[in-house]
């Protein structure tokens, strides 16, 4: 059974550019949450999806977006990227409407210069 | 609001000792505990959680963590450290009564010598 995929697993950017990244759930989950884990800190919620909405959002600016598929995939995109975007961007699944434990993936690495 | 509290960036214990990695948390409503480990250039693996009931939680490679709610804390523990439990531990809080987000402390580096 497969965990939580990311891809990919490094990023380099510029300033400026637009990125996405992807997230597959674990099998039976219906639930994906992203958070930032900049470095040296504790993981950040960006927000979460279910139903393919977004459901609650965190502490971040609108050019950060998602959208999760009918299969429950789901993509992170930041447009307008700055330096202080650069972290550790990791994706969790849960099932049970993402009421049970969150699982993460191994996290994609993003670093804008 | 909730909030994660981990008072020590590192801990150091000697193979073979106990291991405690100190959690208190803040949140309005039910809270909902969890403890992650990270090692290098990696996910977030789940150790344990705490939803309700029994006070003493057993998890994964022979972690446990006692909730306290008088103190508001969470706090991990191993009887017998091994060099391989030497990783990055995070507690997180969910408040269970209307949130879905998870609220990570800043960490907490364990080094286990031989």
């Amino acid at each position: 059974d497969a965990g939580v995929t990311q891809s990919p697993t490094h990023l380099i950017k510029t300033r400026g550019q637009q990125v996405t990244l992807r997230c597959s759930p674990k099998s039976g989950h219906d639930t994906v949450s992203w958070y930032q884990q900049a470095l040296g800190q504790g993981p950040q919620f960006i927000f979460q999806y279910y139903e393919e909405e977004e459901r609650q959002r965190g502490n971040f600016p609108d050019r950060f977006s998602g959208h999760q598929f009918p299969n429950y995939s789901s993509e992170l995109n930041v447009n307008a990227l700055l330096l202080g975007d650069s972290a550790l961007y990791l994706c969790a699944s849960s099932s049970l409407a993402g009421l049970e434990t969150q699982y993460f993936g191994p996290g994609t690495r993003l670093l804008v210069l | 609001a909730q909030s994660v509290a981990q008072p020590e960036d590192q801990v150091n214990v000697a193979e073979g000792n106990p291991l405690t990695v100190k959690c208190t948390y803040s949140v309005s409503g039910n809270p909902y505990l969890f403890w992650y480990v990270q090692y290098p250039n990696r996910g977030l693996q789940f150790l344990l959680k705490y939803i309700t009931g029994d006070n003493l939680v057993k998890g994964s490679y022979g972690f446990e963590a006692e909730f306290n709610k008088s103190q508001t804390s969470f706090h991990l523990k191993k009887p017998s450290a091994l060099v391989s439990d030497s990783a990055l531990y995070f507690c997180a809080v969910r408040d269970g009564s209307n949130d879905y987000k998870l609220s990570f402390g800043a960490g907490t580096t364990v080094t286990v010598r031989a």
